[in-house]
Parts: C-alpha cells; sequence; structure tokens
C-alpha cells in the first residue's frame, strides 16, 4: 500500500518560501496524479495543486502567482514551493496521491504543521 | 470566487439515518463535478469516503453512501454508529480546479 510522508521546516519567516517535500513508498511516482492540500488551524481544508507524472501541473487561482509543484522521479518525491509567506499560510500541509485527474486524493500524508512567524 | 457550502453541523441519533448535501455556486451538482467525500477525526488525516459520485474504496463502509440528489452531491450514512463522529468534506471539480466545501461536523448523540 502507498504512504506517504511530508518533510521540511515547521518554521518559517514572514515574506520567505516554504518548501516541503513528500517522499513516496510502496509505490512509484511515474504515474498518477500528485497533490497538495492544506489546513489552517481550526478551518477547512483548500486544494492547493496537483502534478501529474509527465510535469503538467494545475494549481489553485487564489495562490497560482506564488505556488510551483515540482517531480524528482529519482527520489521518488515531489515538493511544493509557496513564495512571499504571509500568517495566513500558517497551516497543516498534506500531500496526497490522485488517482486520475477526474478523482479526488485516496492516499494522504499525516500532514506537517508550518507556521508562518517572525 | 466558487463556493461549495454544506451545512455546519448536524445531529444523528445512533442507528439512525442522515445525508449530508454539497451545493455549488455556479448552479446544481451534476456528475461532471465528479463529487468526492472526505472524513476527518480530529488530530488526523482527512480519510477518503467516496469518489465520482458514489464510487467506494476498499476500505469505505457499507452504510455509506453517495449520490446526487435535488441538485447537489449528497453523502448519506445509515445505520450511523458512535465512529462516524467526525467531519465530513466534499470535493468538486471545475475543470481542472478543485474545490472544497466548508466541512460538515457531525455529531452522533
Amino acid at each position: 500500500q502507498v504512504q506517504l510522508q511530508e518533510s521540511g521546516p515547521g518554521l518559517v519567516k514572514p515574506s520567505e518560501t516554504l518548501s516541503l517535500t513528500c517522499t513516496v513508498s510502496g509505490g512509484s511516482i511515474s504515474s498518477y496524479y500528485w497533490s497538495w492540500i492544506r489546513q489552517p488551524p481550526g478551518k477547512g481544508l483548500e486544494w492547493i495543486g496537483y502534478i501529474y507524472y509527465s510535469g503538467s501541473s494545475n494549481y489553485n487561482p487564489s495562490l497560482k502567482s506564488r505556488v510551483t509543484i515540482s517531480l524528482d522521479t529519482s527520489k521518488n518525491q515531489f515538493s511544493l514551493r509557496l513564495t512571499s509567506v504571509t500568517a495566513a499560510d500558517t497551516a497543516v500541509y498534506y500531500c496526497a496521491r490522485q488517482p486520475t485527474v477526474h478523482s479526488g486524493s485516496d492516499f494522504w500524508g499525516q500532514g506537517t504543521l508550518v507556521t508562518v512567524s517572525s | 470566487q466558487t463556493v461549495v457550502t454544506q451545512e455546519p453541523s448536524l445531529t444523528v441519533s445512533p442507528g439512525g439515518t442522515v445525508t449530508l448535501t454539497c451545493a455549488s455556486s455556479t448552479g446544481a451538482v451534476t456528475s461532471g463535478y465528479y463529487p468526492n467525500w472526505f472524513q476527518q477525526k480530529p488530530g488526523q488525516a482527512p480519510r477518503a469516503l467516496i469518489y465520482s459520485t458514489s464510487n467506494k474504496h476498499s476500505w469505505t463502509p457499507a452504510r455509506l453512501s453517495g449520490s446526487l440528489l435535488g441538485g447537489k452531491a449528497a453523502l448519506t450514512l445509515s445505520g450511523v454508529q458512535p465512529e462516524d463522529e467526525a467531519e465530513y468534506y466534499c470535493l468538486l471539480y471545475y475543470g481542472g480546479v478543485w474545490v472544497f466545501g466548508g466541512g460538515t461536523k457531525l455529531t452522533v448523540l
């Protein structure tokens, strides 16, 4: 069964760049779509975007100017970069697998809390 | 900006039946929105329950079902168990972009 694990700094300063990596085990990243979702403390889920193993991607329009999702097939990892962060970007960030472009995510990581603060 | 609306909270008695709904600000929800449903318990990652309106994952309890109802996506829980108490989120597809609903807090009481 596929497993996903997020990793990266838990604290980022305002105006800097948030960078997270998701390591996939139990299956190859060279298929499927791979997503990032976030959840501010005490609030609901927000879809950030996805990348297909071919490299094509799609992002939430409200974040599109600041977000990049990339793949590293040699390491079976995919990554999230979010630039110019503010306190509003404080959230638990989840990585997840999306079987097709028309299906939601089936397998999720446990999530990692990123706090934006000076 | 597209908004997906769910009931903020619902209460159901153990053994009862409850239906959660998911509406789109763009109009009626159809199968072309590929509705998904997720369950989230405190401190845990969301768990996928339903995809493409009514399809279940291998781990989805048989007492849960997804459908389209009155222009909305719907999740029905029958024979509700105490462990069904959780937050439930729907997810809709808008031509390459996904939007989550605000979530429904289901209380089993």
